[in-house]
């Protein structure tokens, strides 16, 4: 298995740009997350999806991030406009469902997007 | 809310020394687990703790779980260069985890 993929790897941008962010999770996991990782806040739980319908938002900082799961085997994570301090590494996780033994295993993360805003 | 607080933040030890890192979480919570990231990398599964006094070694590491103190340690023995990486622990609750906030591990010669 190739494990959790995400593209691109680096990303620069513009302020007030769009950026688009892509995970692949490892198939036949079923939950799905969004980190983010600074070197203020550690890291930060966006949002997460089981069975490709979001259960958890809560950690979405704000209206400009929004994110999809169109199918079990791909999610986005977009910015409009971005800002700044959306300077991060982006990190995607899948995982088992629980009753899958999700808890045995954990998640597992892939190699993470790295995102700076100019 | 949950929070995950682990010391040291920053452990510059030598080879051959041992050391412990803590990980204390302040809701009860039966699932901790341990994630290595080297610099500029992602994150790697270490350990899974599933029950109250849960140990699980593997080679220089060893990981336990106290869920009544709401602690698990990561006991480093006899140190090696190649453990030089940053550990995070992970608590899970309501269906997610919640990270620590890393302790960054220098083991120096």
């Amino acid at each position: 298995d190739a494990g959790v993929i995400q593209s691109p790897r680096h990303e620069v941008t513009e302020m007030g740009q769009e950026v688009t962010l892509r995970c692949k999770p490892i198939s036949g996991h079923n939950s799905l997350f969004w980190y983010r990782q600074t070197m203020m806040r550690g890291l930060e739980l966006l949002i997460y999806f089981n069975n490709n319908v979001p259960i958890d938002d809560s950690g979405m900082p704000e209206d400009r991030f929004s994110a999809k799961m169109p199918n079990a085997s791909f999610s986005t994570l977009k910015i409009q406009p971005s800002e700044p301090r959306d300077s991060a590494v982006y990190f995607c996780a899948s995982s088992l469902a629980v009753w899958q033994g999700a808890a045995s295993y954990g998640y597992t993360f892939g190699s993470g997007t790295r995102l700076t805003v100019v | 809310e949950l929070k995950v607080e682990q010391n040291p933040l920053f452990l510059s030890m030598q080879e051959g020394k041992n050391y412990t890192i803590y990980c204390n979480y302040s809701t009860t919570s039966d699932r901790l687990y341990w994630y290595r990231q080297d610099p500029g990398k992602s994150l790697e599964s270490l350990f899974v703790l599933l029950s109250n006094g849960a140990v699980k070694q593997e080679g220089r590491l060893m990981a336990s779980l106290d869920t009544k103190a709401r602690l698990s340690t990561l006991h480093i023995t006899a140190a090696v260069h190649d453990l030089s990486a940053t550990y995070f622990c992970a608590v899970f609750l309501v269906s997610k985890l919640t990270f620590g906030t890393g302790t960054r591990l220098q083991v120096t010669l």
